[in-house]
Order: structure tokens, then C-alpha cells, then sequence
């Protein structure tokens, strides 16, 4: 099957600092991206999504950046808040959706 | 609008038994797709249903089965259960098919299999 992966298990940063966390993508006929953010105990929560043809969105603190040539898929936060720890997934679909592994997001006050 | 409800919440199972899982989307949507979420594997998708219509499945063993109701709520059975089957189970509900655009994600059922 197809794989999504990430480069980086656990993040940890400043509080007030901005955050990027990274993501690999194996499918290049994928054409829709979401990051998810899932808080212990709870459901994944929809962050950004991004569409194939666009290589950058702009959210509320929120940039996803998707670079097609090397498959790379990144979510950009701006200063990070406490509030914003938590498993980060990125996903891809091709006919059904492919989640990675998820990064930890650890912000220290 | 309320959100996507998962019943039950925590459920213990023994191995050999099987198990209904609910999910109630959120009002209007009319795709639900189920996904299976384990410390080892991540989240994994089980199958997606759109107008009582199985739309995809993923790589599982046919013990985990689905359906959708007319008023689109589903259910997810997983007969003969194992250890292995241990998991949180999510279901997610989109306005169209899942790949077209935004999920919302429930709570989970958090399955316990002794």
C-alpha cells in the first residue's frame, strides 16, 4: 500500500516560536493533503488542507507548503502556544486517504 | 451543529467475540469512513461509505465489516475479535465523498480485547 511518513517523531519548541513539522509523502498521483492535529484522548481535528494544484495555504497561524518535485509536505506554525501540543498527522488521498505516523509537538513555556 | 458521535465510548471485549461500533455523523454529511488508530501501525483506514454504499475498503481481513443506514449513521462490526484488534476506532464524516474535501473526526471507540 501507500506510505505517508515524517521525518521528525517528537518536536519540542519555545513557546512564542514558530514550529514546522515535516512530512513525506510516497504517491505522486495524490491530489489532496489535510494536516490533523490530535489532542490525548481525543479525535484528530482538521487544520489546513492543501489541493495538488496550489503549493502553499494560508491558515489562522497555520501555512502548509507542499513541494510536488521531492513529494514534501510541511505545516508551518506561528508562534506556537502551549495549546498548540499535541500528535500532528498529515494525509494524503488517492482514492482513500493515507495517514503518517504523526509528529509530537511538545512547547515548552 | 453538533459534531460526529462515536457509541460506546471504551468497550472490553474477549477474544472470539465480536462487536458493533456506532457512528453518527454530523447532520447533512453523507460519507462516513471508519479508520482503525494503533500505537504501532497509526491511523489506518478500514472503509468508507457514501449513500449506503460501500465506497472503499483498506487492507483488512473480511471479520471487519460495515454498513450505512438511509439516514447515514454507520456501524462497524468486527467479528472473532483478537488481541491485535485492540484499538481506537474512528470514523470521520465529510459533506461529499471523503477525497473531496474536509473530515470531521469523532471521539473514537476505544476497544479493549482481553
Amino acid at each position: 500500500g501507500e506510505s505517508v511518513g515524517l521525518h521528525l517523531p517528537t518536536l519540542s519548541v519555545q513557546e512564542g516560536d514558530n514550529s514546522i513539522i515535516n512530512c513525506a509523502y510516497s504517491n505522486s498521483a495524490s491530489d489532496y493533503f489535510i494536516w490533523y492535529k490530535q489532542e490525548s484522548g481525543k479525535g484528530p481535528q482538521f487544520i489546513i488542507d492543501i489541493r495538488s494544484n496550489m503549493d502553499k495555504r494560508q491558515g489562522q497561524r497555520v501555512t502548509v507548503l507542499l513541494n510536488k518535485t521531492v513529494k514534501h509536505l510541511s505545516l508551518q506554525i506561528a508562534a506556537t502556544q502551549p495549546g498548540d501540543s499535541a500528535v500532528y498527522f498529515c494525509a494524503e488521498n488517492f482514492i482513500k486517504f493515507y495517514f503518517g505516523s504523526g509528529t509530537k509537538l511538545n512547547v515548552k513555556p | 451543529k453538533a459534531g460526529v458521535t462515536q457509541t460506546p465510548r471504551y468497550l472490553i471485549k474477549t477474544r472470539g467475540q465480536q462487536v458493533t461500533l456506532s457512528c453518527s455523523p454530523i447532520s447533512g454529511h453523507r460519507s462516513v469512513s471508519w479508520y482503525q488508530q494503533t500505537p504501532g501501525q497509526g491511523l489506518q483506514f478500514l472503509f468508507e461509505y457514501f449513500s449506503e454504499t460501500q465506497r472503499n475498503k483498506g487492507n483488512f481481513p473480511g471479520r471487519f465489516s460495515g454498513r450505512q443506514f438511509s439516514n447515514s449513521r454507520s456501524e462497524m462490526n468486527v467479528s472473532t475479535l483478537e488481541l491485535g484488534d485492540s484499538a481506537l476506532y474512528l470514523c470521520a464524516s465529510s459533506l461529499g465523498l471523503a477525497g473531496d474535501g474536509e473530515q470531521f473526526f469523532g471521539p473514537g471507540t476505544r476497544l479493549t480485547v482481553l
